[in-house]
């Protein structure tokens, strides 16, 4: 089975300024794609930023980019300039690479409260 | 498009009562999916389904049925609800694309507190 891990509760950042969140994932899978979604007050699922596994080049969007670590299964986001708008809960989650055949399920972390100061 | 919507917003029950929710999608997707969200835990599967007429149990399906009658739209149903069932539902939805990912598109969520 997979596991996703996210170990920090919450974190809080000033506004313009960098903040990291960690995630690991715990898989015995070589294919697979890994999330970053964020939920604001709103409830609203967000997807942020993805990876595929196969792929070496971290991912990036703007002001989000990802450290991805495929032999220590770590995932980390990496939000620039934060802002106001990014104050959210982030989810860390992991969907293995499926066949025709196969069902594309979602295993999520606990989340990260981010709180952006201004 | 209006994409995935849940209806109720928000709804509270005394335990044993029952109530449906109700998840309709207007992109044509094939999978859809219900998931609970709990402090703490992020989002768990419950049902989902790849097709019309067609559910399947993931990994917290207890207390709850599901029904997908027509392709867009797909029914949680909890029979007899208990406060563990307190919770925030999510609907998504997505279409195969095999050996590809599969974006899934999430609905607002319904809040439910069962007293």
């Amino acid at each position: 089975a997979q596991t996703v891990t996210q170990s920090q509760p919450e974190m809080s950042v000033q506004e313009a300024e960098t903040v990291t969140l960690s995630c690991t994932y715990d898989t015995s899978e070589n294919n697979y794609y890994l999330f970053w979604y964020k939920q604001p007050p709103s409830r609203q699922m967000i997807l942020v930023i993805r990876q595929e596994a196969y792929k070496q080049q971290n991912a990036t969007e703007n002001r989000f980019s990802v450290n991805f670590q495929k032999a220590a299964k770590s995932f980390s986001l990496k939000i620039s300039d934060s802002q106001l708008g990014d104050t959210a809960m982030y989810f860390c989650a992991f969907m293995k690479h499926a066949g025709v055949a196969d069902f594309n399920k979602f295993y999520f972390g606990s989340g990260t409260k981010l709180n952006v100061k201004p | 498009n209006a994409g995935v919507t849940q209806t109720p917003k928000f709804r509270v029950l005394k335990t044993g009562q029952s109530m449906t929710l109700l998840c309709a999608q207007d992109m044509n997707h094939e999978y859809m999916y219900w998931y609970r969200q709990d402090p703490g835990m992020g989002l768990r599967l419950i049902h989902y389904s790849v097709g019309e007429g067609t559910t399947a149990k993931g990994e917290v399906p207890d207390g709850y049925n599901v029904s997908r009658l027509k392709k867009q739209n797909f029914l949680l149903g909890l029979e007899s609800a208990a406060p563990s069932q307190t919770s925030v539902y999510f609907c998504a939805s997505s279409t195969p694309l095999p050996g590809k990912y599969n974006e899934q598109f999430f609905g607002p969520g319904t809040r439910l507190t069962v007293l």
